[in-house]
Order: C-alpha cells, then structure tokens, then sequence
C-alpha cells in the first residue's frame, strides 16, 4: 500500500494557462474524488468517479475544470484558463467500497496551484 | 444546504485532554467523520460516528448526538505532535462526498 500519490506537488502558472494534475489512488480502491482545500479553510468537494464513471459534481466544477478517470484507476484534473481565484490545494482522496458508509477516504499530498 | 461549526483554535497543554466541538446543520445526516491534517500535509482519518455515542480510538475519542446535531473530538494524552488542524465533516445520505467544516487549529504547548 503505498498511499494516494499526486503529481506535481507545486505548480506556478500564468493566468490564461491550462493546468493538468494527477492523481494515482491507493491501488484496489474503487472510489477517487477531488477536493479543493484553500488557506484556513476546509476541503471543498469538486467531483468524485467510482471506476471510470463520474458520478457527482459540486456546483464549484465551473466548465473550465475536467476531470477524467479512463480506466478506473488514474485520473486527471484539468484546469483551463486558470485564473488568480483557482490558487489553492487540490487534493485527491480513494475509498473501497463496502469499508463504511460513507467510506473512509484517503488522501494525497495535493498539488498546490499558484496563478499569477 | 450544509454548515459545520467548530472553534477556529484550541491551545491546550502537553499532557492534557482537549475537547473540539462541531455542530451541524444538513438534510439527510448519515455519519460525523474527523480528520487531522498537519501544516503542508494531506487530511488523515481519525475517526467516524454514524450512531449515537463513543468511539475510542486510543488517546483520541468521538462523540456524537444526532438528537443535538453535535459532536466532539477528544484527545487524551496530548503531545506536541498533537499540533494540527482537526476538521469535523458529514457525509449524507446517498451522496458519497464529505461535507468539511472549516478546521479546528490546535497548539499543543510545552
């Protein structure tokens, strides 16, 4: 079990950017979700898939943000025409179904954005 | 809608017991879960509560009244490590995704 690893940790991007994160869950977890966490606050739900379905998404998903999971395993948080209000952590969490109710969801370092 | 709220910081003595208070408002209430997350650090689960009562968990503790819409987190035994962010969040009913509140800042002092 080596945990759920996100990629890049740090990323600075200019206004107008595309941005693309990644997310690898813990490996026989069925259940991946995205949150946004910024300072002093707490994690924000953006969208969650179980396997390659995306089966939820918060009103906070604008249509700039895209989320993909093609084979039930990685997935890929896209961001276009980043602006200064997307600065934040993103952070990724996996859960196994039938652990609880809901389940017990772990997470990933994030990948803390910087738009200048 | 939902809404969480708990103190926004708790300083407590190394040693000690501290108590975090989260209240709530949500439809469909179906568990309290509690997560600590250390500055630059990743959420980790500490405990969940979807029934009446106490779950102990080695020096941390959850308690929740689902009569009152409260619940608290208790930790025994407080270490410098202690020193964290501690958020209460709800799940709901058929949803699948936890509602956090805004975090509790605990300072754990010598």
């Amino acid at each position: 079990d080596t945990g759920v690893s996100q990629n890049p940790r740090h990323k600075i991007t200019k206004r107008g950017q595309n941005v693309t994160f990644r997310c690898d869950p813990i490996s026989e977890h069925n259940r991946l979700y995205w949150y946004r966490q910024t300072l002093g606050q707490g994690p924000e739900f953006l969208t969650y898939f179980q396997n390659e379905a995306q089966l939820e998404k918060s009103r906070l998903l604008s249509d700039r943000f895209s989320a993909e999971r093609p084979k039930g395993s990685f997935s890929t948080l896209e961001i276009q025409r980043t602006e200064q209000g997307d600065s934040a952590m993103y952070l990724c969490a996996s859960s196994l179904t039938g652990q609880g109710y809901p389940d017990t969801q772990y997470f990933g370092p994030g990948t803390r954005l910087t738009v200048l | 809608g939902q809404s969480l709220e708990q103190p926004s910081e708790v300083t407590a003595v190394e040693g000690a017991i501290v108590q975090i208070n989260c209240t709530y408002q949500t439809s469909g209430f179906y568990g309290l879960s509690w997560y600590q997350q250390h500055d630059g650090g990743a959420p980790t689960f500490l405990s969940y509560n979807a029934l009446d009562g106490l779950e102990e968990t080695g020096r941390f503790s959850s308690f929740l009244s689902r009569s009152d819409s409260y619940g608290y987190l208790l930790l025994q035994e407080l270490q410098m490590k202690d020193s964290a962010s501690y958020f209460c969040a709800v799940g709901e009913t058929g949803a699948n995704n936890l509602f956090f509140g805004t975090g509790t800042r605990l300072t754990v002092i010598p």
